[in-house]
């Protein structure tokens, strides 16, 4: 069975510091990943996803994620964190069945505080 | 607006009432998903529609959650009987196509059930 991790529940970074949110994956076969934030009493924004290719994706408002196939991970990072970062962020695979449906399978979530 | 718009965003119910959530899809979007997400949880997959096909049900937690799309746009969760443990966020997706693609999820904000 497909599934994520999200080893962190929070993490706590500096304005202008680099940040990292930390996520692992089990699937079958090649996965289809995808980071999501979510804000307060917000549904979820898509930020970037990975299918194949370059092994780091660019995606919206600056972030970036690293795809490491031999240690099954996709970190999400950011060169400069600003205050406004401060949210939930979501990983996320896409289920792989005999359904097709293309659901996707949510790691816990991981708080990410940016301090002024 | 041309987002994914779900109403109504808050829900107070007592216990052994129906409910019924509606989403509206961005327009256009053959794939429609509800997710169910708990207090400081990742969303968790309630329900697919490729237009008005029902084609995976599977995270329906029980026979009092019934989901339909009778023309392909509009999408409503009906609860029947609620209970305590019904009480989360419920999350509608929609993307621009069916099946096993990599188009993003976009979500609506979501409508908070609180059952009494």
């Amino acid at each position: 069975a497909q599934s994520v991790a999200q080893p962190e529940d929070q993490v706590n970074v500096a304005e202008g510091n680099p940040l990292t949110v930390k996520c692992t994956y089990s699937v079958s076969g090649n996965p289809y990943l995808f980071w999501y934030v979510q804000y307060p009493n917000r549904g979820l924004q898509f930020l970037l996803k990975y299918i194949t290719g370059d092994n780091l994706v660019k995606g919206s408002y600056g972030f970036e994620a690293e795809f490491n196939k031999s240690q099954t991970s996709f970190h999400l990072k950011k060169p400069s964190a600003l205050v406004s970062d401060s949210a939930l962020y979501f990983c996320a695979v896409r289920d792989i069945d005999s359904s097709n449906t293309g659901k996707l399978i949510f790691g816990q979530g991981t708080t990410l505080q940016v301090k002024p | 607006g041309a987002g994914v718009s779900q109403s109504p965003r808050y829900k107070v119910a007592k216990r052994g009432q129906d409910v019924a959530l509606r989403c509206d899809p961005i327009s256009g979007h053959v794939s429609l998903f509800w997710y169910q997400q708990a207090l400081g949880q990742g969303p968790e997959f309630l329900t697919y529609f490729q237009n008005e096909a029902q084609l995976d049900k599977s995270g329906l937690p029980s026979d009092r959650f019934f989901a339909e799309r009778p023309e392909g746009s509009v999408s409503t969760l009906k609860i029947q009987r609620t209970q305590q443990e019904d009480s989360a966020v419920y999350l509608c997706a929609s993307s621009l196509r069916g099946g096993y693609s990599n188009q993003p999820q976009h979500f609506g904000d979501g409508t908070r059930l609180s059952i009494l």
